[in-house]
């Protein structure tokens, strides 16, 4: 079944760091990819999304490019800052999941100043 | 003005017990749905409702009992608690019938300790 697979955390930057997480996906067909991130104590907000391939996804500095033919869904930000601390999960909808969101096991991201 | 919200936030109960947890969107969405999210921050589809129609049923036991009044509503209902129970639950809505393209708005989540 489909399935995201994220990297292992915790990743631990200073201020100001380039920051990559990984994240692969297993699909059938055209998935869409997204970014949620969970700020401590919160719900999920989306962050970014892309919805064919090639397509890339922005918000707050953060990016990420579908990319099909090495089925990833990278997040990146040029520069982390201390407000960035959350855990991250990568997720995909597809035809096989229905309606549902299927989410990677989350990456927490900690950012000393 | 919140979105999709939850009540309530926290709840600690003994094991045995009969527990309910209401979430509500005024987004105007026609889906919602419940997430599972396990103490290694792993989260699962439990259910989803389409306009108070039950689409997702997803494995998980029949002591967990969803319930959609309107469709702004959809309630979690958990007969005899166990400890496993114990998790955080999303609710989250979609304004169609969450088709590949569509965002879930999550709520807050209601923290589950089953003692």
């Amino acid at each position: 079944g489909d399935s995201v697979t994220q990297m292992e955390g915790p990743v631990t930057l200073s201020e100001e760091a380039f920051l990559t997480i990984n994240c692969t996906y297993t699909a059938t067909g055209y998935p869409s990819l997204f970014w949620y991130v969970q700020y401590p104590g919160e719900g999920l907000q989306l962050l970014l999304k892309a919805t064919k391939a090639d397509d890339k996804g922005s918000n707050k500095g953060f990016e990420a490019t579908y990319r099909k033919e090495t089925t990833s869904f990278h997040l990146e930000k040029g520069s982390v800052q201390v407000s960035d601390s959350a855990v991250y999960f990568c997720a995909l909808s597809s035809s096989q999941a229905g309606t549902a969101l299927i989410f990677g096991k989350g990456t927490t991201l900690s950012v000393s100043s | 003005d919140t979105a999709v919200s939850q009540t309530p936030k926290y709840l600690v109960t003994q094991m045995g017990n009969d527990k309910s947890i209401k979430c509500e969107q005024n987004l105007g969405h026609d889906t919602m749905y419940w997430y599972k999210q396990d103490s290694k921050k792993f989260l699962k589809i439990m259910f989803s409702y389409n306009n108070k129609e039950l689409i997702i049923n997803e494995t998980v036991p029949n002591r967990f009992s969803p319930k959609s009044p309107d469709k702004a509503h959809l309630n979690l209902h958990i007969n005899s608690l166990e400890l496993g129970d114990s998790a955080v639950y999303f609710c989250a809505s979609t304004q169609g019938t969450g088709g590949l393209r569509e965002t879930q708005y999550f709520g807050p989540g209601t923290r589950l300790l089953v003692l």
